[in-house]
């Protein structure tokens, strides 16, 4: 069976220090990997998407990038962390081809920047 | 671009009692797909239910169904008999047919009452 995994679960990081979230899957192969960021009144907002290693779709312009070294696995990086960069990320897989509609979410990370 | 609205931040209802959850959307393409996502206090994400448009019939899934309406780019969620655990975030969410973009609402918190 597919598994995902996220880690860490909580992080707290001061302002201007470096970020790197990682997201792996188990059990599948190629799949579509997202990253999402969770904030109060704000929902799950796509952050960054990927169809494949080293393909990566930014929506949305931010201090945040992503990377997919492997193809399973799935990073969310920062050189430099904003306050505003707190809030709760989650990675989500989704397998590849007709019928496979649903996407599978890791526990999260809460990310706390002070 | 595609939208996903959700114009109730909060919805209570008692137990025993059913429940509308609201979601709009916009998008140009004609096929894709529509998902309803729980979320309770853990924030695991879960599947609810699924909508492909290209069906006229509303999905269901137990106590929970849809009110698809295509021509107005609606796509209601009920919950009938609700039930102390389903208490949770719910997410509205869309995905083209020929897209590999998962976009969400910004969530209805809903809180069931004993």
């Amino acid at each position: 069976s597919q598994t995902i995994h996220q880690w860490p679960a909580t992080l707290v990081q001061p302002v201007g220090s470096p970020l790197s979230l990682e997201c792996t899957v188990e059990g599948t192969s190629n799949p579509n990997l997202y990253w999402y960021r969770q904030a109060a009144g704000r929902g799950l907002q796509l952050l960054f998407y990927s169809v494949g290693i080293g393909q990566i779709s930014s929506e949305v312009p931010q201090n945040l990038s992503a990377s997919r070294p492997q193809d399973r696995q799935f990073i969310l990086s920062s050189k430099k962390l904003l306050l505003s960069d707190s809030g709760f990320y989650l990675c989500a897989w989704r397998g590849q081809g007709e019928g496979h509609t649903e996407a599978f979410f890791g526990q999260g990370t809460r990310l706390t920047v002070v | 671009a595609q939208t996903v609205t959700q114009s109730q931040p909060e919805m209570s209802v008692q137990e025993a009692e059913t429940v509308t959850l609201s979601c709009t959307y916009d998008t140009s393409e004609n096929n894709y797909y529509l998902f309803w996502y729980k979320q309770p206090p853990s924030r695991q994400m879960i599947l609810v239910i699924r909508q492909e448009a290209y069906k006229q019939q509303n999905a269901t899934e137990n106590r929970f169904s849809v009110n698809f309406q295509k021509a107005a780019k609606s796509f209601s969620l009920k919950i009938s008999d609700s039930q102390l655990g389903d208490t949770a975030m719910y997410f509205c969410a869309f995905m083209g047919y020929n897209t590999d973009k998962l976009i969400f609402g910004t969530g209805t918190r809903l809180q069931v009452f004993p």
